[in-house]
């Protein structure tokens, strides 16, 4: 069965950087387009990027161009997200998605707490 | 980037219908539709139904999708206690190059 497992939140102080991992398996992860998904608390879903399946095609919405990359390694089954110049506003619990047309399997997340 | 609209809030009976809806433009919802999701409180989203209004394998078909023009309809025939949730639809958007959400309805079983 699909399985997308992140980590690497924690606490990080603002201008910080932090990277995320998600490890995938039960599929075959090279085949599938990638995302990172994120939701503040108590807040809606914000989408924050999206990676193609050979990692050729990326997508960044406006709030984080520029500070954060994504990045997958298919040798590996994994898909990263690098965040540089951290901000309180991007505290938020993190999830990796996979796409199958839509965002069909989606991880259990990884909190990420932004704070001095 | 601008997200869809959705209702904050819906409440209905057991064993009741409802129906919640998601507005958006000819470039995300009136162009490819929406997808639907569902979530409930400390768990990860669920994909319920596909932009094609197609369901997921699993899915019950007591949740239905569909679309007129730029909004989309999400419809949960036969109430059940479990069917308590956040519901979110999800778009890509083809002007900004981006996917974008709804706010999310939180839908209450009475």
């Amino acid at each position: 069965q699909v399985q997308l497992v992140e980590s690497g939140g924690g606490v990080v102080q603002p201008g910080g950087s932090l990277r995320l991992s998600c490890a995938a398996s039960g599929f075959t992860f090279s085949s599938y387009g990638m995302h990172w998904v994120r939701q503040a608390p108590g807040k809606g879903l914000e989408w924050v990027a999206f990676v193609s399946y050979d990692g050729r095609t990326k997508f960044y919405a406006d709030s984080v161009m520029g500070r954060f990359t994504i990045s997958r390694d298919n040798s590996r089954n994994t898909l990263y997200l690098q965040m540089n110049s951290l901000r309180a506003e991007d505290t938020a619990v993190y999830y990796c998605a996979k796409e199958n047309y839509d965002l069909d399997y989606w991880g259990q997340g990884t909190l990420v707490t932004v704070s001095s | 980037q601008a997200g869809l609209t959705q209702p904050p809030s819906v409440s209905k009976g057991l064993r009741q219908t409802a129906t919640l809806t998601c507005t958006g433009n000819s470039n995300n919802v009136g162009n490819q539709g929406a997808a639907w999701l569902q979530q409930h409180q400390g768990h990860p989203p669920k994909l319920l139904s596909y932009r094609k209004n197609n369901r997921p394998s699993g899915i019950s078909e007591r949740f239905s999708a569909s679309r007129s023009g730029n909004t989309a309809s999400l419809t949960i025939t036969g109430l059940q206690p479990e069917d308590e949730a956040d519901y979110y639809c999800s778009a890509w958007d083809s002007s900004l190059s981006a996917w974008v959400f709804g706010g999310g309805t939180r839908l209450t079983v009475l």
